[in-house]
């Protein structure tokens, strides 16, 4: 079975730029969450979705947000770059909700902000 | 808030040694701890899931336990080898919420020469 992918791998945007990540989950699983990864640092929660819905937001600004389709890929969106946005963007899947389960995460996209 | 530590931030031992990697977590209300490995610029793969329930999991060479009244985990790498050089990552996922959030530590970066 195919683990969970993202696209694209590797990004690069200019300052004041938009951009959207893409991840599919693991077959069967319908909860997706994104984490931030600034270098030399561990993952940083954004975002969890399940069933379409938000179901749990971190410390981060109104410039991300993300959406869960019907097929439970999930797509997140940072608007007005900034230099700090410079970071591996992880997602992870997990086949429900809650903190018991265990969470697989993709390969990341790395995003540069010039 | 959660704060996970991880000690030491690096490690550089010969091939063989058995080692010792640490975490320690401020709020002891959890509901799992997950060891992670992280290759360079590369995505998390998750190496063991403790519940809160339990006191250790053992996988192979590795084996973790978990302390929750005193916000420890340790995981035990025996007989290490070159393969096993990367960034060691511990996460705790919070009684606090009712979602798939992980908070992580920042890593252990581990280098085992031959």
């Amino acid at each position: 079975d195919a683990g969970v992918t993202q696209s694209p791998t590797h990004l690069i945007k200019t300052r004041g730029q938009h951009v959207t990540l893409r991840c599919s989950p693991i077959s069967g699983h319908k909860s997706v969450s994104w984490y931030q990864q600034v270098l030399g640092q561990g993952p940083q929660f954004i975002f969890q979705y399940y069933e379409k819905e938000e179901r749990g937001r971190g410390n981060f600004p109104d410039r991300f947000s993300a959406r869960q389709f019907p097929n439970y890929s999930s797509e997140l969106n940072v608007n007005a770059l900034l230099l700090g946005d410079s970071a591996l963007y992880l997602c992870a899947s997990s086949l429900g909700t809650g903190t018991r389960e265990t969470q697989y995460f993709g390969p990341g996209t790395r995003l540069l902000v010039l | 808030k959660q704060e996970v530590t991880q000690i030491p931030a690096a490690l550089s031992v010969p091939e063989g040694e058995n080692l010792v990697l640490n975490c320690s977590f401020t709020d002891s209300a959890i509901y799992n701890l997950q060891w992670f490995r992280q290759d360079p610029g590369k995505g998390l793969t998750s190496l063991l899931l403790i519940q809160s329930s339990q006191r250790e999991q053992t996988s192979g060479r590795l084996n973790a336990s978990l302390d929750k009244s005193s916000g420890r985990s340790t995981l035990y790498i025996a007989a290490s080898q070159p393969g096993d050089s990367a960034t060691y990552l511990c996460a705790v996922g919070g009684s606090g919420t009712s979602y798939g959030k992980l908070t992580f530590g920042q890593g252990t970066i581990l280098t085992v020469h031959p």
